[in-house]
């Protein structure tokens, strides 16, 4: 594909609903990276997917967060019952590999929790 | 542990050079990138230095790299207002991970 693709743009949602974001890296690629940005924290890492490799989950913020990987290709982070400072742009990335480092970010979602 | 420092806004007039500086400190990166941010849209990565290299240069784009002083800098020259956006530093962490700078503001006025 032309590039990292993440759907929805926007999204608004009531505190205490569950939201599903979803992330499509470049084809071919192996690595997916997970960041959000908020203007709190910046940019923080979320979790890593390599291949069929047990996901780096390491920066989870609670555990109302989540995200698989199906077929080695599309994500999907979900958001269980949201609070207001989940509000953030949460930024997909991938690589072709674990070995090569250059990461290719989406545009992003933006999450607005109301 | 990981943490990356960048100062938070600089102003040039166009024409000028830019140097947006940032400070790590994980000893251990290999990589070290530098990525753009315009408004409303994602991260574009402009460049990046292996962690053995002091120097690299890329069209307007300088990047130079202390690994003694942990500073990495970007210098862009002749710089347009199409480069007004935020600057991100970043170093490769464990796994691939990266590990962000705050952003550097870079407005460019005429």
């Amino acid at each position: 594909g032309a590039g990292v693709s993440q759907s929805p743009s926007n999204k608004v949602t009531e505190k205490g609903k569950d939201v599903e974001l979803r992330c499509d890296p470049i084809s071919g690629h192996t690595a997916l990276y997970w960041y959000r940005q908020s203007l709190g924290q910046g940019l923080e890492f979320l979790i890593y997917f390599q291949g069929n490799s047990a996901p780096d989950k390491s920066g989870l913020p609670s555990d109302r967060f989540s995200a698989e990987r199906t077929g080695g290709s599309v994500s999907t982070l979900t958001i269980q019952r949201t609070q207001q400072e989940d509000s953030a742009v949460y930024l997909c990335a991938s690589s072709r590999d674990r070995g090569v480092h250059e990461q290719y970010f989406g545009p992003g979602t933006r999450l607005t929790v109301t | 542990g990981e943490d990356v420092e960048q100062s938070l806004f600089l102003s040039v007039r166009e024409g000028d050079s830019s140097v947006i500086n940032c400070t790590y400190t994980d000893s251990s990166s290999t990589y070290l990138y530098w990525y753009k941010q315009e408004p409303g849209a994602g991260l574009q990565l402009l460049t990046y230095i292996f962690s053995n290299m002091d120097m690299k240069q890329d069209q307007r784009l300088t990047v130079l790299l202390n690994k003694k002083d942990k500073h990495l800098s970007l210098r862009i020259a002749d710089t347009q207002t199409g480069d007004s956006a935020i600057y991100f530093c970043a170093e490769r962490g464990v796994r691939g991970k990266l590990i962000f700078g705050q952003g550097t503001e870079l407005s460019v006025k005429p």
